[in-house]
């Protein structure tokens, strides 16, 4: 069964900390891996990544895939309060069918 | 482009009753999934709809059930709600060609 694991599950870290968030999968026939970052209501897109070793980047979030290994890190440095969120990680396989990770919730202490 | 919009946003029900949401999509997005989203199992899939078709299915009881009309609007039903069916439950819409997706701001169900 397709399944997406994400870690740590939550993490507190203080303004200005750097911290990487991290996703494994398992799929059939990988599409694509997505970013999503979740405040109080609905997530938002955040990146997709489809190329190994290709980072994506934005502002102070940048991404990237590892295909051999199955994996991928998200990065923000320099955290700020608004980045307080839960992050998710979603996979597309070979039916189109998008899986979540359960998400890891972080905290950034003023 | 106006987002993904779900009615209504909160409703209570009582167990055995059933329930109807609503998701519109944006304009020109085709596709239309459902997800329920709960505090211990995160974001589960329910459903996806392509121009009117069920297109993947997750592992939910045949009390969930769903549908797309052709201007893509969907609704999901759930019959003989359970106390367990409360959760927010997340509409998302995407370009068919494209993965990423649009999420509605969700309708939250309490079941009591």
């Amino acid at each position: 069964e397709d399944k997406v694991v994400q870690s740590p599950l939550s993490l507190v870290v203080h303004e200005g900390d750097t911290v990487t968030l991290n996703c494994s999968y398992e799929v059939t026939n990988f599409r694509s891996l997505l970013w999503y970052k979740q405040e109080k209501k609905a997530p938002t897109f955040l990146f997709m990544l489809t190329s190994s070793g290709i980072e994506k980047k934005s502002g102070r979030l940048s991404s990237i895939l590892d295909k051999k290994e199955l994996f991928s890190i998200l990065n923000i440095t320099a955290t700020q309060t608004g980045d307080s969120a839960i992050y998710l990680c979603a996979v597309a396989n070979r039916d189109d069918k998008i899986i979540f990770g359960k998400g890891t919730r972080l905290h950034i202490l003023p | 482009k106006a987002g993904v919009t779900q009615t209504p946003r909160y409703l209570i029900k009582t167990r055995g009753q059933q329930v109807t949401l609503s998701c519109s999509p944006i304009s020109g997005h085709r596709s239309v999934s459902w997800y329920q989203q709960t505090p211990g199992q995160g974001l589960q899939f329910l459903f996806e709809y392509f121009s009117e078709t069920q297109r993947n299915k997750g592992n939910f009881p045949g009390r969930f059930s769903g549908r797309q009309f052709s201007n893509s609007r969907s609704e999901m039903n759930v019959s003989t709600l359970e106390l367990g069916d409360s959760a927010l439950y997340l509409c998302a819409s995407r370009a068919s060609e494209y993965y990423e997706q649009y999420f509605g701001p969700g309708t939250r169900l309490t079941v009591t």
